[in-house]
């Protein structure tokens, strides 16, 4: 069974840190997704990495893929407090890649 | 401002009752999904549908749990009969199926308490 590992599971800072949260798993992943989901909201797609080593930004947010494709992080520069949020990685099956594995998030707080 | 709606959005029923919820994927989307969110387990695919066919429902608890898609507008979850274990938050995702990378888009959720 593929697993996704996230780290840390709970993150409450300062507006204006950084931070870096993991996804990490044994197992190899053909691609890994971001989400990031409000309170009574469903996720939304942040990102999608494919290749190894791949780094994506999106704005104040980057993403990357480990070289060997089994875990992936991302760093936000500055957070807001709209930064706030569950953040989940997500990665196709080995069964079917419509099939996603969900990581269990690393929830975000930024205070102001 | 295409999205997937899910009703109805909040639930609180008896255990032992039947509930169905319902998902109108966004126009278009050839695969419907259906995910459960606890605390304890995360988000865990129950079910999904690609071209209105079940592709796979082995995350679902299938002596008491049914999902069926009527027609493309319409994905439904019945739970016959509710146990307070199934309380929870469902999600519907809908997407194109296209392969790695496709992107699901996600409904705002049924919050479902059982008492």
């Amino acid at each position: 069974t593929q697993l996704l590992e996230q780290s840390p599971q709970f993150l409450s800072i300062q507006e204006g840190e950084n931070l870096t949260v993991y996804c990490n798993s044994s197992s190899v992943f053909s691609s890994l997704q971001w989400y990031r989901q409000e309170p009574g909201e469903g996720p939304v797609l942040l990102v999608t990495v494919v290749t190894g080593g791949e780094v994506k930004k999106l704005k104040r947010l980057t993403f990357q893929f480990g070289d060997a494709r089994k875990d992936s992080s991302l760093h936000i520069t500055a957070a807001q407090p709209g930064d706030t949020g569950l953040y989940l990685c997500a990665g196709p099956t080995q069964g079917g890649s419509e099939k996603l594995v969900f990581g269990k998030g690393t929830k975000l707080t930024v205070n102001p | 401002d295409a999205r997937v709606t899910q009703t109805p959005r909040h639930k609180v029923t008896e255990m032992g009752q039947e509930v169905t919820m319902r998902c109108q994927p966004i126009l278009g989307h050839n695969t419907v999904f259906w995910y459960r969110q606890t605390m304890m387990q995360g988000l865990e695919l129950l079910a999904y549908f690609r071209n209105r066919a079940p592709l796979d429902d082995s995350g679902m608890p299938k002596d008491r749990f049914s999902a069926e898609m009527p027609d493309a507008t319409l994905a439904t979850l019945k739970i016959q009969p509710s146990e307070p274990r199934d309380s929870a938050v469902y999600f519907c995702a809908s997407g194109f199926g296209t392969g790695f990378g496709s992107e699901a888009f996600f409904g705002q959720g049924t919050r479902l308490t059982v008492v």
